[in-house]
This record gives structure tokens, sequence and C-alpha cells, in this order.
């Protein structure tokens, strides 16, 4: 069953720290990796994307990285900022279908504190 | 920021009614999709389209129909509103494929209440 799993539920950190999170899916066949970051009430906005082949890339403040061979992924924020508040999807793709179905993981909940 | 449009962004509605939200996006996308989205929860694929005429169910079962007769317009409806349906609908699109993948754009959401 293809899935995407990711922790932690829910992260609160200060102001201008640093912080990590992670996704570990069982999409197969893989295509491609995205995290998105969703405003409470609004739609998700693409932060990064990265193939089978890129093993990280970087947006800003946002870093992501990519293991394919043990399925995991990464989004790392660096100083955060109040604005980062927000629930952080990872959304894996599939390539066994002309519609590249996207497969998304709950999210994880970001509160920044100031 | 994508051209994605959906209203209304929010509604609350009586049992029973008929409602119909609007999904409207301006990038010629063949490409569309509704999503639903529980608090807390992973969106679940409702319905997409490949293009004009082509509708298709998702993998989440839903009481909701859509229809595609315009590239731009891609609307879903509900017959008769329960609570149930109390829910954040999102819709999407993509187009072709650039650099390996295709790009999915959100709209903004539409937050459904039914009372």
């Amino acid at each position: 069953k293809n899935q995407v799993e990711q922790s932690p539920q829910s992260l609160i950190i200060l102001e201008g720290k640093n912080c990590t999170l992670q996704c570990n899916y069982t999409v197969s066949p893989f295509s491609n990796l995205r995290w998105y970051k969703q405003d409470t009430g609004r739609g998700p906005v693409s932060l990064t994307i990265m193939t089978f082949s890129e093993n990280t890339k970087s947006n800003g403040r946002y870093t992501a990285t990519l293991d394919a061979d043990t399925k995991q992924s990464s989004l790392h924020i660096t100083a955060s900022q109040l604005s980062d508040s927000a629930s952080y999807i990872c959304v894996v793709s599939d390539r066994g279908s002309t519609l590249g179905r996207l497969y998304f993981g709950r999210g994880t909940q970001l509160t920044v504190w100031p | 920021e994508a051209d994605i449009y959906q209203t209304p962004r929010y509604l609350v509605i009586g049992t029973g009614k008929k409602i119909t939200l609007e999904c409207s996006q301006t990038m010629g996308h063949d490409k569309m999709y509704w999503y639903q989205q529980d608090p807390g929860m992973e969106l679940h694929l409702i319905h997409y389209s490949y293009g004009v005429n082509s509708t298709e169910k998702g993998d989440l079962s839903s009481e909701s129909t859509v229809s595609r007769i315009r590239t731009e317009h891609f609307p879903l409806t509900l017959e008769s509103a329960r609570p149930s349906h109390t829910s954040q609908y999102l819709c999407a699109s993509s187009g072709v494929p650039i650099g390996g993948y295709t790009e999915a754009f959100f709209g903004q959401g539409t937050r459904l209440t039914v009372v």
C-alpha cells in the first residue's frame, strides 16, 4: 500500500531556531517527492520538488533532502520566523499512471513562538 | 502565485441544500483535481479530470459530482448536503511535465459547514 508517514505530528520551536521534519514513504514506483507549506485555512504551496536523481534542494531557508534508497526525506528550516508557523506536508508522486498520483502525508504542524 | 481560484472561501448551509463549489484556473492546465481534507488529516482525492468532458472518481468515495465543460472551470456539486460533508475542499491543477515532473497548484480551498 502506498503510504507517506510524517514525524513529528507537531512541533513547537522558538523564533530563530532551526528544525528538521521527517518523511518516510512506501510509494512505488517513485517519481518525485514534494514538500508543501499549508497555512491554516489555505491551500498548500509548493516549497521543493525532488526527483529520484536529486538528494538535496534548497528554497531560501528551506532545505529538503531525499534518500531514495531508504525512502526517506527531511525538510530543514533554518533561522525560523513567526511566519513559518504552518503545516508542512510531504507529498510523493508515483509514475505508474498517467495521472501521476499524489500521495499526501498528514503533515507536521509547526508553531514558531516569539 | 498560482492562478487558481475557488469560491466561496467559506460556506455554511443547511442540510438538504444543493451547493456548487467553484474552481477556475487561468493557466490553461488540462488536469484538474478536487481533494477533501479534514482538520489534521491528509488530502484525499475525490475527483479528477484530464481535460474537457473527462471526469473520474478519485480514491475517496464522495457523493459529490463534477463537470468539465471548459478547460478553465471544474465545479463540484453536492445535490443534497449533509453534516457528514462538512470539510475543506481543495481544487488543484497541473500542466505539462517540466524537468520530469508536473507542478500542482492549489486553490485557497472552500471550508464547507453543513448544519
